[in-house]
């Protein structure tokens, strides 16, 4: 059983697309993460969302925006992609969002903008 | 801000040879700290953590403690195999629902 899933895996696509990235968690796990890993590995939270608040890191563009249908979904939608947007974006979880909890992260999503 | 910096890489060593990965961190009050370790292709698993000064976090043989004089968590291991090549980060979490990560350490351990 996979306890954070994402799809697609891979994700080649043109300038200027629309895409989305799906992520599901079941583990019963109230906070889910959106992070971005750049190609030097460098990996940066983008978002953090329970069911009462979504927390946006001021660096993402708003081409970006996560969407929750329930609370084992959390998805990445990204408008008009730029060159600059590839990069492998992993999903995280963690129980309540509290500072000693661990995160549990999603094998990952390689994007490839051409 | 908040910040974890972790010793650059890439860092090869052979079979059997003692690993110390050097981390240190820059936040106010008492954060959690935590290492994580991402294998080729895959996503990132928890290591181990430590929650509170003093705490000595461990797992698969590698160990970290939290220095609050020092503000480290180096991650050590006394006999690395092939088997443990992969990048290695060290995380902060000092307010709910945000975690830093440094910028990673990739290890290459060598027949």
């Amino acid at each position: 059983d996979t306890a954070v899933s994402q799809t697609p895996k891979y994700l080649v696509t043109q300038m200027g697309n629309d895409k989305s990235i799906k992520c599901e968690q079941n583990l019963g796990h109230d906070t889910m993460y959106w992070y971005k890993q750049d190609s030097k590995k460098f990996l940066k939270i983008m978002f953090s969302y329970n069911n009462k608040e979504l927390i946006i890191n001021e660096t993402v563009p708003n081409r970006f925006s996560p969407k929750s249908p329930d609370k084992a979904h959390l998805n990445l939608h990204i408008n008009s992609l730029e060159l600059g947007d590839s990069a492998v974006y992993f999903c995280a979880s963690s129980p309540q969002g509290q500072i000693q909890e661990t995160q549990y992260f999603g094998p990952g999503t390689r994007l490839l903008v051409l | 801000g908040d910040s974890v910096t972790q010793m650059e890489g890439p860092v090869t060593l052979s079979e059997e040879a003692f690993l110390t990965i050097n981390c240190t961190y820059t936040a106010t009050g008492y954060p959690s700290l935590f290492w994580y370790v991402q294998y080729p292709g895959e996503g990132l698993q928890l290591l181990l953590k430590a929650t509170k000064a003093d705490d000595k976090g461990s797992n698969k043989g590698f160990e970290a403690t939290y220095r609050k004089e020092t503000t480290s968590f180096h991650l050590e291991k006394g006999s690395v195999q092939v088997s443990d090549s992969a990048v290695y980060f060290c995380a902060l979490t000092r307010k709910e629902r945000d975690m830093r990560f440094g910028a990673g350490t990739r290890l290459t351990v060598k027949p």
